[in-house]
């Protein structure tokens, strides 16, 4: 089955660590996202990438960052620099195939920073 | 930025039409209007999207006015799992990038 998979679904951390959340696509996209969801908001952008080794910061870059190795995987490291990371992450992705191709999340992972 | 704005929440009964309104007053000429869903606790779902001409898909339709200033999603035939948060979106394009701004979007519940 094509798609977007993040893992894990829930992740608990102690204040102060680092944590990296996984985003992994097996679309051939070209496009990935991250963005962040607090109870009762939209969505907010924190980091994006049009292709390999390549990644710019969204509207909330701060106290996060991404890595893009590989088409298939762009994962998100949550720093100790973030002041509120308690959060609902999601992940997208989108073919720059045509401009306008819409964006597919994934299931989104549940982080609380204890 | 073009900036979106939705009523907070609606209701709508099951069996009927679903008519979810949305004013981009602001958009620029080049900039579409994209619909989105995200049921509880679930990531965003594509519904569809618009730039002047009214679109149809199996999902929904998408009423833009001429003036492009406001839009409505229509869900033709409401069903209980259609319950969820709407999103209206224009679609920004940033040095090639496409960037999505999501607001705080309606939630629909549909009434039994």
């Amino acid at each position: 089955d094509g798609g977007i998979t993040q893992s894990p679904k829930y992740l608990f951390r102690k204040e102060g660590q680092n944590v990296t959340l996984s985003c992994e696509q097996n679309l051939n996209h070209d496009a990935m996202y991250w963005y962040r969801q607090d109870p009762g908001q939209g969505l907010r952008l924190i980091y994006y990438s049009q292709i390999v080794n390549d990644f710019q910061k969204g509207d909330i870059a701060e106290g996060y960052s991404v890595s893009r190795e590989k088409k298939e995987s762009f994962p998100l490291t949550v720093t100790s620099a973030q002041k509120n990371p308690t959060a609902f992450y999601l992940c997208a992705s989108r073919t720059s195939g045509s401009r306008y191709n819409e964006q597919f999340f994934g299931p989104g992972t549940r982080l609380t920073v204890l | 930025d073009a900036k979106t704005t939705q009523p907070t929440s609606m209701d709508c009964a099951e069996g009927r039409a679903a008519n979810l309104p949305c004013n981009h007053s602001t958009i620029s000429g080049n900039e579409y209007v994209y619909w989105y869903r995200q049921i509880h606790s679930q990531g965003p779902q594509y519904i569809i999207h618009g730039l002047k001409n009214n679109e149809t898909n199996e999902m929904a339709s998408l009423i833009i006015t001429e003036d492009r200033k406001s839009s409505t999603l229509i869900l033709p035939h409401a069903t209980l799992r259609d319950t969820a948060v709407y999103y209206c979106i224009v679609r920004r394009v940033v040095g090639g990038n496409e960037k999505l701004t999501f607001g705080t979007g309606t939630r629909l519940t549909i009434i039994p």
